[in-house]
């Protein structure tokens, strides 16, 4: 069954850099997702991406967030001065076209702790 | 008022036993109902989606009150396997974004 991969599936950073977190979404899918959850709280959508931009942000996804698809496999989530506050669950998700009901999947995550 | 609630729990239920816990939502535009599970510290997976005349899968059924705004779970004959975190799931459509709009979960034990 094919599935969404992530990497890496933990990350330590010092409070200030960058990092990137990669995605390899499900390979005919065309909608990709960012989603956090930070420990013992809800999931929280971070961002949207079709057709080489997005199509909708959330308030979390500020100026330092950003997204790209560089080649036609990955979509990088890439947040550029970590702060303390960062530090969660990043998971990726895809969805297929067509019914607008169909399922987005999700991705191990990536478990993102800023020091 | 939060978008999507539901009663975090734990729901401590006897194997063999039923349990059942809902969830509100409160945008009335709201379109796709899911229920996901997420066992813990793992990636959130479908269970399945919420249609408007109800749906069963197995030994889970859910419901949908569009009227009162509400979804609900019910699993019968309970296992241990399905012990995890139950989250609600919302989507109001949107062009292309279609966001997931996740509930803060309810968590269930089945015990032997």
């Amino acid at each position: 069954e094919p599935e969404v991969t992530q990497t890496p599936s933990h990350q330590v950073t010092q409070m200030g850099q960058e990092v990137i977190l990669r995605c390899v979404p499900i390979s005919n899918h065309l909608y990709f997702y960012w989603y956090r959850q930070i420990l013992g709280q809800k999931v929280e959508f971070l961002v949207s991406f079709y057709n080489n931009e997005i199509s909708e942000k959330s308030e979390i996804f500020d100026d330092q967030f950003s997204v790209e698809r560089p080649d036609g496999s990955n979509f990088t989530l890439k947040i550029r001065s970590t702060k303390l506050e960062d530090s969660a669950m990043y998971f990726c998700a895809s969805r297929g076209t067509g019914s607008i009901q169909e399922t987005q999947y999700f991705g191990p995550g990536t478990r993102l702790l800023v020091l | 008022r939060k978008e999507v609630e539901q009663d975090p729990g734990p729901f401590n239920v006897p194997e063999g036993a039923t349990v059942a816990f809902n969830c509100t939502y409160s945008n009335s535009a709201s379109q796709s109902f899911f229920w996901y599970r997420q066992d813990c510290r793992k990636e959130p997976k479908l269970l399945m989606s919420v249609y408007s005349s109800g749906n069963e899968d197995g030994r889970f059924t859910a419901q949908l009150n569009r009227a009162s705004q509400y979804i609900s779970l019910l699993i019968r004959d309970s296992k241990l396997s399905d012990s995890a975190t139950y989250l609600c799931v919302v989507i109001v459509i949107k062009a292309a974004g279609n966001k997931l709009t996740f509930g803060g979960g309810t968590r269930v034990l089945v015990k032997p």
